[in-house]
C-alpha cells in the first residue's frame, strides 16, 4: 500500500524559503508516476503547485514558477518542495500526492497534509 | 491557463435524493477531467478521472459525464457520508487547474 507523509516546519518567516519533504512508502519513486504538491489556504480551494515525473521532468504552476523547485531524492525515496520569498499568502495546508497512474497525471494518492503558516 | 468554473457553490440535498454538480472549462479539455471529494480535515479523494471512469473503490452511485467544456458529477442517492465539498480538475493542459468547489450540504 502506497503511503505519503509530508514533513517540515509549521512556521516560516516572511521572505524566507519554505521547505517540505514527502516521504514515500510502499513504492519506489524511481519506478514511475508523477509526484506533486498541491496547497489549500485555510477555508479556500485547491491550488496545484507543481509535479515531477519519475524521469526528472518538472512542471510548475506559472503563478509560482519563479519561486518553486520540486526535486526527487531516490536514495531516500522522497521528494521535496522549496518555495522561496514566502509571504502571508503562502499560508496553507500543503499536500503531496502521487498520480493515479503513470499516464494519468491527476493526483490519486494524497498525504494527510501539513499546515504551514507564514508569520514573523 | 484553463479556468474551471463549478456550479452551484452550495447544493442543499436531502439524504436519498440525487445530486447533480456542474463544471465548465474555459476551453476544451477533451475528457481529461477529474472529480474529487473533500471532507473537513481530510485530503481530497479522487472519485472520477477521464470524465467518467470511477477510481478504485468508488461506489457506483457516483457517476461522471461530459466532454469538451461541460461536465457533470451525479450522486444518484446521497448517503450521509457524501456530504462534503466536491472539486473538478482538468489535466488536459499544464498547469493543472481546479474549480472553486461545490459544497453539498444536508437539506
Amino acid at each position: 500500500q502506497v503511503q505519503l507523509q509530508e514533513s517540515g516546519p509549521g512556521l516560516v518567516k516572511p521572505s524566507e524559503t519554505l521547505s517540505l519533504t514527502c516521504a514515500v512508502s510502499g513504492y519506489s519513486i524511481s519506478s514511475g508516476y508523477y509526484w506533486g504538491w498541491i496547497r489549500q489556504p485555510p477555508g479556500k480551494g485547491l491550488e496545484w503547485i507543481g509535479s515531477i515525473y519519475h524521469s526528472g521532468s518538472t512542471y510548475y504552476n506559472p503563478s509560482l514558477k519563479s519561486r518553486v523547485t520540486i526535486s526527487v531524492d531516490t536514495s531516500k525515496n522522497q521528494f521535496s518542495l522549496k518555495l522561496s520569498s514566502v509571504t502571508a499568502a503562502d499560508t496553507a495546508v500543503y499536500y503531496c500526492a502521487r498520480s493515479y497512474a503513470d499516464i494519468v497525471v491527476v493526483p490519486g494518492i494524497w498525504g494527510q497534509g501539513t499546515m504551514v503558516t507564514v508569520s514573523s | 491557463e484553463i479556468v474551471m468554473t463549478q456550479s452551484p457553490a452550495t447544493l442543499s440535498v436531502s439524504p436519498g435524493e440525487r445530486a447533480t454538480l456542474s463544471c465548465r472549462a474555459s476551453q476544451s479539455v477533451s475528457s481529461n477531467l477529474a472529480w474529487y471529494q473533500q471532507k473537513p480535515g481530510q485530503p481530497p479523494r479522487l472519485l472520477i478521472y477521464g470524465a467518467s471512469t470511477r477510481a478504485t473503490g468508488i461506489p457506483a452511485r457516483f457517476s461522471g459525464s461530459g466532454s469538451g467544456t461541460e461536465f457533470t458529477l451525479t450522486i444518484s442517492s446521497l448517503q450521509s457520508e457524501d456530504f462534503a465539498v466536491y472539486y473538478c480538475q482538468q489535466y488536459n493542459n499544464w498547469p493543472l487547474t481546479f474549480g472553486q468547489g461545490t459544497k453539498v450540504e444536508i437539506k
